[in-house]
């Protein structure tokens, strides 16, 4: 069973409207999340990650994800998208303490002019 | 401080043949992990070394994976023989520390496209 799920393959968003990316997860996801983001033609780089405290974490680019028990959800927001934000964004998280990310399926941000 | 680099970039074979892709973790990283995307589908782990022995390779599709990671250093992944399924990204991780919670730092990927 997926352990991270992304509802949404890809998001359009004009630029400057606030975008929120979904991302939920399972009991067997131990709750240490993470949100990497994917720029085209480069690696993956860590975007932001929550491991314990605050439930709402911030980049330094503008991005904020809030840990919510309740929901088993880890949401990705930004209240204002530039062009230099197309990417895919990739939520995961690590399954029963084991060293190994679960990825969920990705999502495409396209912001549109 | 160098990050994670992974060669080559982009391979085309034909089914049958012999890849070996490789990859350079961060100096000092004792942790060093495998992964791999197929198109349309979610990053899987393949395995994980911790200096030169495999903790993890519960990820490893079947016996035509190889991987290596000597003296601790560098890593390869040999695929032998290729098939068409084994297209898609692989990713090349690594990590400090042996406790949770720690980041992986990932590399740019291998674009592996069997013919």
């Amino acid at each position: 069973a997926q352990s991270v799920t992304q509802l949404d393959s890809q998001v359009p968003v004009f630029e400057e409207a606030p975008v929120e990316l979904r991302c939920n997860y399972s009991s067997s996801v131990s709750v240490y999340l993470f949100w990497y983001v994917q720029y085209p033609n480069q690696g993956l780089q860590l975007l932001l990650k929550y491991l314990s405290g605050s439930t709402l974490v911030k980049s330094i680019n503008g991005f904020e994800a809030e840990f919510n028990k309740s929901q088993t959800s880890f949401h990705l927001r930004k209240p204002s998208v530039h062009i230099s934000d197309t990417a895919e964004y990739f939520c995961a998280g690590f399954p029963g303490g084991y060293q190994k990310v679960t990825f969920g399926t990705g999502t495409k941000l396209q912001v549109i002019p | 401080e160098a990050g994670v680099t992974q060669f080559p970039s982009h391979s085309v074979i034909e089914k049958g043949q012999t890849v070996t892709l490789r990859c350079d973790p961060i100096s000092g990283h004792d942790n060093l992990y495998w992964y791999r995307r197929v198109m349309g589908k979610e990053i899987k782990f393949l395995l994980h070394f911790v200096k030169e022995s495999k903790q993890d390779e519960s990820g490893m599709p079947n016996n035509r994976f190889l991987a290596e990671r000597t003296g601790g250093t560098y890593s390869t992944l040999k695929v032998q023989p290729a098939e068409l399924e084994d297209s898609g990204v692989y990713f090349c991780a690594s990590s400090q520390g042996s406790s949770l919670p720690y980041e992986q730092y990932f590399g740019p990927g291998t674009r592996l496209t069997v013919t």
